[in-house]
């Protein structure tokens, strides 16, 4: 069975430019979720989809944007690059949201790096 | 306050010698599961164990085993039988009810094994 998986591995971008991160959950999984590793940072959660709606969103600001389409993949965007957005994006996707489905299996990330 | 503490920033273990990992919570939420994730080098978080805050007993997963004690708030990480390719990044994380079931990560423990 595949995993999550995430496009593009790397991705480099210049302060300003938007950038778009993909994700494609485990078959049968429902819900996708983006989380921001910047160094010394640790992992935050960034939002939450399930079902094509968004569930949760972080205290990230609203130039961080995303949807789930009908097939439950996940784009996430981010607006007007600055330089403290260079991290690790991961995503994961978990069976629902409810008690019981809430295990997060994770992709291998993204690796962003504004200049 | 952090929701999750792990006090180990590193860790050094012989091969085949098993290792506990710290990790403590907060939370005033009845429901809530508690989680272990492995992160090489590469970068992908792999899910390792997982804890529900109704489980009467510990859980295990091959070498994995969590020691829970809700009293205490603690769920400690112990690998039996450390092996070359337990060399990680290991994270500690909470999901409760009451947060919409987002991750809450620790700062993480850097385990490497010795040969």
């Amino acid at each position: 069975e595949a995993g999550v998986t995430q496009s593009p591995t790397h991705l480099i971008k210049t302060r300003g430019q938007q950038a778009t991160l993909r994700c494609s959950p485990i078959s049968g999984h429902t819900s996708v979720y983006w989380y921001q590793q910047a160094l010394g940072l640790g992992l935050q959660f960034l939002l939450w989809y399930d079902e094509g709606e968004e569930r949760n969103r972080g205290n990230f600001p609203p130039r961080f944007s995303g949807r789930q389409f009908p097939n439950y993949s996940s784009e996430l965007n981010v607006n007007a690059l600055e330089l403290e957005d260079s991290a690790l994006y991961l995503c994961a996707s978990s069976l629902g949201g409810g008690p019981g489905e809430e295990t997060q299996y994770f992709g291998p990330g993204t690796r962003l790096l504004v200049l | 306050a952090q929701k999750i503490t792990q006090t180990q920033p590193g860790m050094f273990v012989q091969e085949k010698e098993a290792v506990t990992l710290d990790c403590t919570y907060d939370t005033s939420d009845p429901s809530y599961g508690l989680f272990w994730y492995k992160q090489p080098s590469s970068g992908e978080m792999i899910f390792l164990i997982y804890q529900g805050s109704y489980d009467q007993q510990n859980a295990t997963e091959g070498r994995y085993s969590l020691n829970f004690q809700k009293a205490r708030k603690s769920a400690n990480l112990v690998i039996s039988a450390s092996q070359l390719g337990d060399s990680a990044m290991y994270f500690c994380a909470m999901r409760e009810e009451l947060s919409d079931y987002k991750l809450s990560f620790g700062a993480g423990t850097t385990v490497t094994v010795r040969a």
